[in-house]
């Protein structure tokens, strides 16, 4: 299965900042999808990142907040844009090799906490 | 919305004891998944079930499907303090946009 590295693994920043969240993974992948996991809740995804295009957001997130760049099929980053206390949750990368009729394969996530 | 809803929410069992785990759903799908996330990590794939299936098998692992209930189930036999988790179901659903949407997740307690 794919290695997935996401870092940083944790931060913690001040309101107003931005942070970009990396994620490289071991092989080339068909898939790169970011998601959000608020505290004790489930996952929600964020976008799909598409090589060398825009990436394709979900409902109720913008690019303008969360950028995404995939420059080739094993790297993506995620930025979190003017970040505010709502923004503290776990961000998380995942692959998948073939589609989505296949397993994804998870990063360990970043814990980002905004003062 | 989201698609799939485990329950219960919360299961707290004995090591050797089996821990049984529901998911229902709403739209028809391609594929339902289990995933476990152990605490502070990322999700570990576990099962991928197809719409055309009933029941899989992984290890201690035994995971089945009703299409007609819109309903899954994770079955995790002789349960170990390792199986100490949460585990959330993810759908694939048919047409429209292609996205795992994932239920809101049991989290599992396995006591030595």
């Amino acid at each position: 299965s794919a290695v997935i590295s996401q870092k940083p693994s944790r931060d913690i920043c001040q309101r107003g900042t931005s942070l970009t969240i990396q994620c490289q993974v071991d092989s080339q992948v068909t898939m790169m999808f970011w998601y959000r996991q608020q505290p004790g809740q489930s996952l929600t995804l964020i976008a799909t990142a598409n090589q060398g295009s825009e990436a394709t957001y979900e409902s109720g997130f913008v690019i303008d907040k969360f950028p995404i760049s995939r420059p080739n099929l094993t790297f993506s980053t995620l930025t979190v844009s003017n970040m505010s206390p709502e923004d503290s949750s776990i961000y998380l990368c995942s692959v998948t090799y073939r589609g989505l009729n296949q397993p994804q394969h998870f990063g360990d996530g970043t814990r980002l906490s905004i003062l | 919305s989201q698609q799939g809803e485990e329950d219960p929410q919360a299961l707290s069992i004995q090591e050797g004891e089996n821990a049984t785990m529901n998911c229902s759903y709403k739209t028809s799908i391609n594929n339902l998944q289990w995933y476990r996330q152990n605490s502070g990590r990322g999700l570990v794939h576990l099962i991928l079930i197809r719409s055309n299936e009933r029941e899989k098998h992984s290890g201690r692992l035994r995971v089945t499907l009703d299409t007609s209930k819109k309903s899954s189930s994770l079955l995790i036999t002789a349960s170990r303090a390792a199986d100490t988790a949460s585990y959330f179901c993810a759908t694939l659903t048919q047409g429209g946009s292609e996205k795992l949407v994932f239920g809101k997740g049991t989290k599992l307690t396995v006591n030595p």
